[in-house]
């Protein structure tokens, strides 16, 4: 089946310590997206990236890392500077470029709480 | 991208029709309406989406008006499993970054 896989669904770390997030996507998607969701709250995105190799920060980028070495994959580092990381992060990829057929597709979501 | 407002909440009777309005005042030529939903503690899923035309595929149906300030989304018959917050989001397609600004969104409730 093709889809987008986030693991884990669940993650608890300490204070402190940076965390890696996995998004994997088998849909040839050339776009790939990192949002945070808060409680009660819409999305917001950290990260994105339109092609391997190349990423752009997003609206609150600060405290998060990423990499795209492969067209598939796009983790997401949460590192100690992130000052509120307990969230719901959410992995999305599309097919840039492409009008309206420009849909964001997104994974099941991986739930972080920082203790 | 456009502003949308959609209310906060509202039931629906199981089997019924689930009209969930959006009001978009401030679109431009070149945005579209998309409609997102999630479902408690999952990602947000893809229903429809239109630019001027209605547009109807297996999950719901959209109706724009004339003037695109404001559109409806149509669940013809609503279960149970519809539950979920229903986002509607105005944006411009295929422009870089693209990210999908979620507001408020309406939580939708489908009681049997």
């Amino acid at each position: 089946d093709g889809g987008i896989t986030q693991s884990p669904k669940y993650l608890f770390r300490k204070e402190g310590q940076n965390v890696t997030l996995s998004c994997e996507q088998n849909l040839n998607h050339d776009a790939m997206y990192w949002y945070r969701q808060d409680p009660g709250q819409g999305l917001r995105l950290i990260y994105y990236s339109q092609i391997v190799n190349d990423f752009q920060k997003g609206d609150i980028a600060e405290g998060y890392s990423v990499s795209r070495e492969k067209k598939e994959s796009f983790p997401l580092t949460v590192t100690s500077a992130q000052k509120n990381p307990t969230a719901f992060y959410l992995c999305a990829s599309s097919v840039p470029g492409q009008g309206a057929r420009d849909t964001q597709y997104f994974g099941p979501g991986t739930r972080l709480t920082v203790l | 991208d456009a502003k949308t407002t959609q209310p906060p909440s509202m039931d629906c009777a199981e089997g019924r029709a689930a009209n969930l309005p959006c009001n978009h005042s401030t679109i431009s030529g070149n945005e579209y309406v998309y409609w997102y939903r999630q479902i408690h503690s999952q990602g947000p899923q893809y229903i429809i989406h239109g630019l001027k035309n209605n547009e109807t595929n297996e999950m719901a149906s959209l109706i724009i008006t004339e003037d695109r300030k404001s559109s409806t989304l149509i669940l013809p018959h609503a279960t149970l499993r519809d539950t979920a917050v229903y986002y509607c989001i105005v944006r411009v397609a295929g422009a870089a970054g693209n990210k999908l600004t979620f507001g408020g969104g309406t939580r939708v409730l489908v009681k049997p």
